[in-house]
């Protein structure tokens, strides 16, 4: 399998640009996660989705972020407008919930620097 | 959420044992412990997670005091790919969220 995979690796951009991340889940697995890592805060969950329907978006900053998830094998992550203080790693996981096991399996992350 | 308490850092020798502890006294009886690692410039990795009982895989042992009140992840032969952040986190077994606190960073000598 090829793992949860999240592109761009590397995005750089200027404060006011819009910003996309996109990740395509492990095939077959129901529930999909949005992460923000920084040194401050250390990894913090955005939003989660089960099924593609989104279930919790209380870790998501302000209305400056949005998640989609239009299928079950892809998501984006937009911020529009970008500031300097979202630049992170931002990190997508996949999981499949079952007999309440929820191992998730984490992306190599998407590593934001907004100037 | 419960908390967990580990140690900010540890170091171990290559090809040696490493026991990294876990305090968990406020753990419920739903909870499951969880073990992830992250290792330099990549996303968290699962290690292994148990309830009651130890637990064993290929990558580590987990060792669960019978109050549950504190566990503790052990690497049998420690290898340089070892060095990373250890999260010991808990899990209620009904919910999905993973609660990352600060970790255990393990630096592992040649």
């Amino acid at each position: 399998d090829a793992g949860v995979i999240q592109s761009p690796r590397h995005e750089v951009t200027e404060m006011g640009q819009e910003v996309t991340l996109r990740c395509k889940p492990i095939s077959g697995h129901n529930s999909l996660f949005w992460y923000r890592q920084t040194m401050m805060r250390g990894l913090e969950l955005l939003i989660y989705f089960n099924n593609n329907v989104p279930i919790d978006d209380s870790g998501m900053p302000e209305d400056r972020f949005s998640a989609k998830m239009p299928n079950a094998s892809f998501s984006t992550l937009k911020i529009q407008p970008s500031e300097p203080r979202d630049s992170a790693v931002y990190f997508c996981a996949s999981s499949l919930y079952r007999d309440r096991k929820y191992e998730q399996y984490f992306g190599p992350g998407t590593r934001l620097t907004v100037t | 959420d419960a908390k967990t308490t580990q140690p900010n850092s540890m170091e171990s020798n290559e090809e040696e044992p490493v026991h990294l502890p876990c305090n968990h006294s406020t753990i419920s009886g739903t909870d499951y412990i969880h073990w992830y690692r992250q290792l330099p410039s990549q996303g968290p990795e699962y290690v292994i997670h148990g309830l009651t009982s130890n637990v064993n895989n290929r990558m580590a042992s987990l060792a669960i005091a019978e109050d549950r009140k504190s566990s503790t992840l052990i690497l049998h032969r420690a290898t340089l790919r070892d060095a990373a952040v250890y999260y010991c986190i808990l899990r209620d077994g009904d919910d999905y969220k993973l609660s990352f606190g600060a970790g255990t960073t393990v630096t592992v000598r040649a």
